[in-house]
């Protein structure tokens, strides 16, 4: 049973606009959320987080919102650049650290940023 | 600063070889971790390091084993391979539990 849910495995956004990526998660006791960026043949890079005490993160285009009692985080960007085109994880952790080995992964979001 | 790299990039094996990947990392971290990646699948942890000399399970260890000899190692072995271990594989480190994970490239491999 998935405990991380990215229902939308892909999204087309124009250049400019606002890209908006949804995860879901199940278990109340997720206390840290991030999000990875990954490019074709690259590893995972993270880009933004929030801690559960938190119900937004911003940095530059990046904004992160946490709704803990929909259970549910999503990534706003804006606007958006044609070099945001990547796959966008979600991931989550009991831990209060990114670094926890128990994150757990959403399948991912396949964004592509129209010019 | 090469950051976590991954050894090799690309491999093929028939059902029954063994192999290694190396994951080596410079940034003196003390975590390392495994990951496999299938398609439409999100990351999922096969086992982990949290200092030289130690390791753990993660969620799918089952087919696999690891040793971290030093610390800037982490090395993943497969006695036997089989099809259902076709996948690409991930290796991270990190400096503690606060901090970020960084991912290797990853290595993709193919069981026939």
């Amino acid at each position: 049973d998935q405990q991380v849910k990215q229902n939308s495995p892909s999204l087309s956004v124009q250049e400019g606009r606002i890209s908006i990526l949804n995860c879901d998660y199940t278990n109340s006791m997720f206390d840290y959320f991030l999000w990875y960026k990954k490019y074709p043949a690259e590893g995972p890079t993270f880009l933004i987080s929030i801690s559960s005490i938190k119900d937004k993160n911003e940095d530059g285009r990046f904004t992160v919102f946490l709704n803990k009692s929909a259970k549910h985080l999503s990534l706003h960007i804006v606007p958006s650049q044609p070099g945001d085109s990547a796959v966008y994880f979600c991931a989550t952790t009991p831990y209060s650290g990114a670094g926890s080995y128990q994150l757990t992964f959403g399948k991912g979001t396949k964004l592509s940023v129209i010019p | 600063n090469a950051g976590v790299t991954q050894t090799p990039k690309f491999r093929v094996l028939k059902t029954g070889q063994s192999m290694t990947l190396l994951c080596a990392q410079d940034m003196n971290h003390e975590y390392m971790y495994w990951y496999r990646q299938d398609p439409g699948m999100g990351l999922r942890l096969i086992h982990y390091s949290v200092g030289e000399g130690t390791t753990a399970k993660g969620e799918v260890p089952d087919g696999y084993n690891v040793s971290r000899l030093k610390k800037q190692n982490f090395l993943l072995g497969l006695e036997s391979a089989a099809p259902s271990q076709t996948s690409v594989y991930f290796c991270a480190s990190s400096r503690d539990l606060t901090d970020t994970q960084y991912f290797g490239p990853g290595t993709r491999l193919t069981v026939l």
